[in-house]
This record gives C-alpha cells, structure tokens and sequence, in this order.
C-alpha cells in the first residue's frame, strides 16, 4: 500500500519554510526521501529509521514517528533550487522494494 | 561521483515490438532495481535482482518482462511484446546491500514511448 503524502503542492517565496508530510497504514522499517525536477531523475536526501531519528541534509532535514508511522521534511529558508516534486518512498523491511508516495510538488518563487 | 548510466535516453518502438532498455549500475553495488513513472505520476517500483536472481517484483513485472546481468557491468529489461500502456520512464536503481540504511540511487532514466 503506498504511503500518502500531504500536501499535495505547496508554492512558496523564497525564504520561506516548508513541512511535507509522509504517512503509512503500515508498519515502516525505513522511509527514503528524493527530489526530482521535470524531466530528471530522483535524486537521494536522505533515510530515516524506525526510531525516531531526525537527519539533516544543509536546510533540509527530516523526522520519523513510529509511533504515527509518519515522516516529515522540514524545508527551512527554501531557496530557489529547491523546487521539484518530493518523493518518499517507504519500505518495510528488507530494502529491496520502495514503494512511493504520489509526490508534493513544491515551487518556490522569489 | 560514481553514477548509475542507462541506455538509451529514449526509445521509440511500435506496438508489439520487443525493447531492451540498458543500464550500467555503480560498480560496487549489489542490489538492482528498475522503476518506472508514467508521465506525471509517481514511480513504481517493478523488480529487484540482487545475486544473478530476481528478489522481488511488483505485480506490473509480468510474464513480458524479463531482467538480465548479461555480464559483470550491465543490468537490462527487456519487454517482449510492449503494448501502448508500457510508455513510461524506466528508472534503473543500484544499491551497495538490501539493507534499510542503504539508499538507492537513480540513473538519469530511458523515456520509452510506444506507437
């Protein structure tokens, strides 16, 4: 079952924060986070795991909430190079299937 | 940076026609991995091949596709008879292990669009 992903699409200025939202019905061992721009592949952010753990990647960072089977990234000072769709994709044990979220498209204008 | 390169960028192939789509992983991962989106959607994953064997596919990886390391660089899927629906970007993934704290990188992918 993919996890859903809230919101869908946020449009933002430069200089502002973001939260996206990724959550499961089903227990997750470890949630990945990518960034793709149109036309381009997903590229790597970073993996949280189960544990509660809180990464960072410069004014990226992320959590994970076992308890809500939940992860969220936190987007502070966007700049404009942040733009694109973010994916998280969940797995459940075992890293060899990352089933993904439908995506939030995040524009940020200046 | 190492990368994961896949061949060709695009293909167009008509219907009912087999393609191969090519992929050359990083060269010290073990894990493989092909996804594919359908423009505008999301990514779906297809198959994992780790150790000359399929470890696990989706229920879109049916008896048309098949998976293949022909020699010690090369990862291919090959679709045998594509129907229009198979149109999409096929994403090739490598991984140095299956377990959970391993990212899965991405090659640039191959847009496959069938007539």
């Amino acid at each position: 079952q993919q996890p859903v992903q809230s919101p869908q699409a946020v449009i933002l200025r430069e200089g502002e924060d973001a939260v996206i939202n990724c959550s499961s019905s089903k227990a997750l061992y470890s949630v990945h986070w990518y960034r793709q721009k149109h036309g381009e592949a997903p590229v790597f952010l970073m993996i949280l795991l189960k544990g509660g753990e809180q990464k960072g990647h410069e004014k990226i960072s992320a959590s994970f909430n076992e308890k809500k089977q939940q992860s969220s990234l936190y987007l502070t000072a966007s700049q404009l190079s942040y733009s694109g769709t973010y994916f998280c994709g969940t797995e459940n044990g075992g890293a060899q299937k990352l089933v993904f979220g439908q995506g939030t498209r995040l524009t940020i204008n200046p | 940076e190492p990368e994961v390169t896949q061949t060709p960028s695009h293909q167009v192939t008509q219907m009912g026609q087999e393609v191969i789509l090519r992929c050359v992983p990083i060269s010290n991962h073990l894990y493989f991995y092909w996804y594919r989106q359908i423009l505008g959607q999301k990514v779906e994953f297809l198959v994992s091949f780790y150790n000359n064997e399929i470890s696990e596919k989706s229920e879109i990886f049916d008896d048309q596709f098949s998976v293949e390391r022909p020699d010690g660089s090369n990862f291919t899927l090959k679709i045998r008879s594509t129907k229009l629906e198979d149109s999409a970007m096929y994403f090739c993934a490598s991984s140095e292990s299956g377990y959970s704290n391993q990212p899965q990188h991405f090659g640039d992918g191959t847009r496959l669009s069938i007539l």
